[in-house]
């Protein structure tokens, strides 16, 4: 079946470790994103990537990077992982640029100790 | 983008159509409205979106107020498995150099049997 897919499904991360979240869409989409979602806070993006071979800022980058050297993948990396960034994150992708029309997978839960 | 308001929950009976209602009253000329709905730890799931027109698909109808200030999603027979958040987002259309989607806290539907 056609979609997105993210991996790990939930991890358990000790403070200071570093983590890549897996995204791969199987769509041909150019544009892909990573969300974060917190209780009362809502979703908030964190990266995004119109196209292969660029990326973006959202409203909530520090802490991570990104890098999309195909269309297909959209890797999110923790490069030391603080207990702040325990939360559900989520990839998303879509085919116009302008992020309306998304499609999301079903999410990784990282707990960061 | 403009700000929307939406109930933050509503109940619907099992079989009966249920009535989402959202306030955009800053909605500028270029901007589409787009609902989302994410059932219990899923990711977010795109229902319809529209400019002015009323729309429907096999989902859902939009029903778009000839100012453009406010909106109705309408899913016809709910069931029980329409119990979700439901966002209402309102952006500029699918185009470069806009790519925030910013889901609120939307309207939690309770469908009951």
């Amino acid at each position: 079946i056609a979609g997105i897919t993210q991996a790990p499904t939930s991890q358990i991360l000790a403070a200071g470790r570093r983590m890549t979240l897996r995204c791969t869409q199987d769509m041909r989409h150019n544009a892909m994103y990573w969300y974060r979602q917190d209780l009362g806070l809502g979703l908030r993006l964190i990266h995004y990537s119109n196209t292969a071979g660029t990326t973006g800022k959202g409203e909530v980058p520090d802490g991570y990077s990104v890098s999309r050297a195909n269309t297909d993948d959209f890797p999110l990396t923790l490069a030391s992982a603080v207990p702040s960034q325990t939360s559900v994150y989520f990839c998303a992708s879509s085919e116009e640029g302008g992020a309306g029309k998304l499609f999301f997978g079903s999410g990784t839960q990282l707990s960061v100790l | 983008d403009a700000k929307t308001t939406q109930p933050p929950s509503m109940d619907c009976a099992e079989g009966r159509a249920a009535n989402l209602p959202c306030n955009h009253s800053t909605i500028s000329g270029n901007e589409y409205v787009y609902w989302y709905r994410q059932i219990h730890s899923q990711g977010p799931q795109y229902i319809i979106h529209g400019l002015k027109n009323n729309e429907t698909n096999e989902m859902a109808s939009l029903i778009i107020t000839e100012d453009r200030k406010s909106s109705t999603l309408i899913l016809p027979h709910a069931t029980l498995r329409d119990t979700a958040v439901y966002y209402c987002i309102v952006r500029v259309g699918p185009n470069f150099g806009n790519e925030k989607l910013t889901f609120g806290t939307g309207t939690r539907l309770t469908i009951i049997p």
